[in-house]
């Protein structure tokens, strides 16, 4: 009865791979988020939709792209790995505006 | 533009002693305040938060934090840390409604027997 899952935890690939996460919630959340946490640790919010529809959008290359088919998920694609992009991604979900956020376990994605 | 610090990167206790993690936060407004706990290999866990009414709150695991408008912070305290405290912390700050949350840099906390 995890309540945010994602999959896979690890993702291994070669630069230039398409590859995608995805996230699961069963809180019944209508807001789910994707952040990029770097080897320091540092969070950073990437996109953020609520009832499907994107409502956060940071300066994120457009090779990563969003889509929430329903509100309880939302999976992340990605063009062109670089390396740059090796990092841990974190799935979160919340209710309503109260910003309470939940998190995934997270992804480890390694570009090689 | 709403903004989180963290001044301790590190900090080292002893199994025992009290605890006290600083966080100053820039917003306009009343923000919402929150900790985060996250352990090695592992997502971020809520331990309290923040958002109107009494300015100490108690969290999970024994935690409480002050919100203390005047000075900008939001304090997390434990009395006597647990060797299995160990981990790192983060403040985050909000805007309320779907506005995004902005995160701290964090804080390692290491426990030594």
């Amino acid at each position: 009865d995890t309540a945010v899952s994602q999959t896979p935890k690890y993702l291994v690939t070669q630069m230039g791979n398409d590859k995608s996460i995805k996230c699961e919630q069963n809180l019944g959340h209508d807001t789910m988020y994707w952040y990029k946490q770097d080897s320091k640790k540092f969070l950073k919010i990437m996109f953020s939709y609520n009832n499907k529809e994107l409502i956060i959008n940071e300066t994120v290359p457009n090779r990563f792209s969003p889509k929430s088919p329903d509100k309880a998920h939302l999976n992340l694609h990605i063009n062109s790995l670089e390396l740059g992009d090796s990092a841990v991604y974190f799935c979160a979900s919340s209710r309503g505006d109260h910003n309470e956020q939940f998190f995934g376990p997270g992804t480890r994605l390694t570009v090689l | 533009a709403q903004s989180v610090t963290q001044p301790d990167i590190h900090i080292t206790v002893s199994e025992g002693a009290s605890l006290e993690l600083r966080c100053n936060y820039s917003y306009g407004a009343t923000p919402y305040l929150f900790w985060y706990v996250q352990s090695p290999g592992q997502g971020l866990q809520l331990l309290l938060k923040y958002f109107s009414g009494d300015t100490l709150v108690q969290g999970i695991k024994g935690f409480e934090a002050e919100f203390k408008r005047s000075q900008s912070s939001f304090n997390l305290r434990k009395p006597s840390v647990h060797w299995s405290d160990a981990a790192e912390y983060f403040c985050a700050v909000g805007a309320g409604g779907y506005q995004k949350v902005t995160f701290g840099t964090g804080t390692k906390l290491q426990v030594i027997p």
